[in-house]
């Protein structure tokens, strides 16, 4: 069965302390890997689209990874105005219709 | 910019009353989607549109029905609210093609008292 995980569920950092985020896939084949912003009570932001391992896509102080299992969100330096939730979506190979698979979300909260 | 509009940010219904929710995206994209939202459950597949009146049923399309009469213009439709459907919607709309990514509204939360 597909499936997304996404850990940690919730990362709490002071303000410039660089970490990652990860997600993690079991796909029979993948199509896409997708990240989105989700700030409290507002609809997902596009952050970037990776399609092959290996690819790296970069903005501002964010910079996803993707490898034949896992995707990295790395947050360098991060600033009080990067807290949100940080959600991946999977575009598996085998489906009927273009749906995508979300995973549940890692909460960032940056402390100044 | 991809721009999706939902009617309403907040809205407040009683139980047994039928609900409209509607999208509107101006970006000519054949995929328009519905999701809810909801703490700890992430988010989950209502209906999808391929095309104008094509529909197809997601993950959880029971209490739930949709309307595509214009490519831009996706509505969905709680036929009688019920209190299980207090959520965050979502309304998504994506180009037809291989790995398409798709771009969300702003969110509808919805209370069902």
């Amino acid at each position: 069965e597909d499936q997304v995980t996404q850990s940690p569920e919730a990362l709490r950092l002071q303000e410039g302390e660089s970490s990652s985020l990860n997600c993690s896939y079991t796909v029979s084949g993948l199509r896409g890997l997708f990240w989105y912003r989700q700030d409290p009570g507002k609809g997902p932001e596009f952050l970037f689209t990776l399609y092959s391992a290996g690819e790296e896509k970069e903005k501002e102080r964010l910079k996803a990874t993707l490898t034949k299992k896992e995707s990295f969100l790395h947050i360098t330096a991060p600033k009080p105005e990067d807290s949100a939730t940080y959600l991946c979506a999977v575009h598996p190979l085998k489906t009927s219709y273009d749906k995508v698979i979300f995973g549940p979300g890692t909460s960032l909260s940056v402390i100044p | 910019d991809v721009k999706v509009t939902q009617s309403s940010r907040y809205l407040v219904k009683r139980t047994g009353e039928k609900v409209f929710l509607e999208c509107v995206q101006d970006m000519d994209h054949e995929n328009m989607f519905w999701y809810r939202q909801d703490p700890g459950l992430g988010l989950r597949l209502i209906y999808f549109s391929y095309d104008v009146k094509m529909k197809e049923k997601g993950d959880i399309p029971e209490g739930y029905s949709v309307s595509r009469e214009k490519k831009e213009r996706f509505s969905l439709i709680l036929e009688s609210a019920s209190t299980n459907q207090t959520s965050m919607y979502l309304c998504a709309s994506s180009h037809r093609a291989v790995q398409e990514t798709q771009y969300f509204g702003p969110g509808t939360r919805l209370l069902v008292l």
